[in-house]
């Protein structure tokens, strides 16, 4: 099983809304992602866990909040967003940080649009 | 500050032939470089990788070249076919991140 499987495929949501994206890996990657990709831009990352623990926050607007539930699912969980939050959202799993990590598996995104 | 750097964005090549990709990129301290293919309305497929402390990886129709000195990457795809045409993003690792350059999108002409 090399899949990083998201949820919902597509989202649309209004700006007073609560909702929250899915991601599970059972490849036991001890290292998850989020990225958020606008059209025709290269993916940005937001958000690192390893080890369940948050690593890394790329400065990213509380309006987005990342839970990992435990090492197969990581959410991120959305309130109060704006238009120009509408992307894709990506997450990834790899084996671990470090040096010996060579690939990170990509889910295949959902598409938010809020309206 | 763009870290990686791909200066083409869009490349096409002629079906059979070789497609060579390049990418650039500043920080020294990235400590393996990835490249991934995506397909439109779909997650980053990974394709190869490679480490900074090797200068050629090889696998399959697909070969990644680094330059350490000069700071650059390039992916060769050998022979080329329609299944390729997509857009290629170079990454590169440090640090827990993986950060992408803007992606060429590669045309196999018939």
């Amino acid at each position: 099983d090399t899949e990083v499987t998201q949820t919902p495929k597509h989202l649309v949501m209004g700006m007073t809304n609560k909702k929250s994206l899915k991601c599970e890996q059972h490849m036991g990657h001890r290292a998850m992602y989020w990225y958020k990709q606008k059209a025709k831009k290269p993916p940005e990352l937001m958000f690192v866990y390893s080890y369940e623990k948050l690593s890394i926050n790329e400065s990213v607007p509380s309006r987005f909040s990342p839970e990992c539930p435990n090492s197969s699912l990581l959410n991120l969980h959305l309130h109060a967003l704006q238009p120009e939050d509408s992307a894709l959202y990506l997450c990834a799993s790899s084996q671990d940080r470090g040096i010996m990590n060579t690939e990170a598996f990509f889910g295949q995104g959902t598409r938010l649009t809020v309206v | 500050d763009q870290q990686v750097k791909q200066n083409s964005p869009s490349l096409s090549v002629q079906e059979g032939r070789i497609s060579i990709l390049n990418c650039d990129y500043t920080n020294s301290m990235f400590d393996y470089f990835l490249w991934y293919k995506k397909y439109p309305a779909e997650g980053p497929t990974f394709l190869i990788s490679i480490s900074s402390i090797k200068d050629k990886n090889e696998d399959g129709r697909f070969t990644v070249f680094l330059n350490k000195s000069a700071k650059h990457l390039s992916l060769h795809i050998v022979p080329s076919q329609p299944g390729d045409s997509a857009v290629y993003f170079c990454a590169a690792h440090r640090d827990d991140k993986i950060i992408f350059g803007k992606g060429t999108r590669l045309h196999i002409l018939p």
